[in-house]
């Protein structure tokens, strides 16, 4: 069973506008991170927040963490064509030993 | 550094045969982990090993099985194919695998059709 549940499933907008992406889950983690997946492919870490972190930025990448509502967010800013891809959450849940995906979100940036 | 890789890219096997897929981790990291991921199921975590140790398995029929050498390459093999395993398999690759700062490095995959 998934771990995160990403919301929304798939996400269009236009170049240069903010994307925002969440990401639930169930169970306390030592860690949450995201990843992208272009068509197919595989995965490319974007970043990594872990429990005790609230905030982390890297680049256009702004990652929310709030344990309390085991939730997290991803916001790219100033979105490119180049941001078209699938955005997946995964959790490092305590005790697991493995990391958990959400199903992902399905980015598109309208040029 | 050289990132992860993985043979082959594409596979096209029928129900009934089996088949085994190769991963070379990053050097230096000796935590490899596979995944399946499916438009139904989405990322399945499959197994990880560490130091040529199974170290942790997903819900996944013995089917599916792997092993790691001394290199820290990996394979993972499935008998008795079945349509349902037809899959986009991940490998990724960590260099400790259980640190709560441990990024794990994703290879391309391989795309499985089991016809």
């Amino acid at each position: 069973s998934q771990q995160g549940e990403e919301d929304p499933q798939a996400l269009s907008i236009q170049e240069g506008e903010n994307a925002t992406m969440n990401c639930s889950y169930k169970t306390s983690i030592n860690n949450l991170q995201w990843y992208r997946q272009n068509s197919g492919r595989g995965l490319v870490h974007l970043i990594l927040i872990r429990s005790n972190e609230r905030e982390k930025h890297s680049g256009r990448l702004r990652v929310t963490l709030d344990t309390s509502k085991k939730s997290s967010s991803l916001l790219i800013t100033a979105s490119r064509a180049a941001d078209t891809a699938s955005y997946f959450c995964a959790t490092d849940a305590k005790g697991a030993q493995k990391l958990v995906f959400g199903q992902g979100t399905r980015l598109t940036i309208n040029p | 550094k050289a990132g992860v890789t993985q043979t082959p890219r594409y596979l096209i096997k029928t129900r009934g045969q089996q088949v085994t897929l190769s991963c070379s981790p990053i050097s230096g990291h000796r935590s490899v982990s596979w995944y399946q991921q499916t438009p139904g199921q989405g990322l399945q975590f499959l197994f990880e090993y560490f130091s040529e140790t199974q170290r942790n398995k997903g819900n996944f029929p013995g089917r599916f099985s792997g092993r790691q050498f001394s290199n820290s390459r990996s394979e993972m093999n499935v008998s008795t194919l079945e349509l349902g395993d037809s899959a986009l398999y991940l490998c990724a690759s960590s260099f400790l695998g259980r640190d709560d700062t441990d990024t794990q490095y994703f290879g391309p995959g391989t795309r499985l059709t089991v016809l």
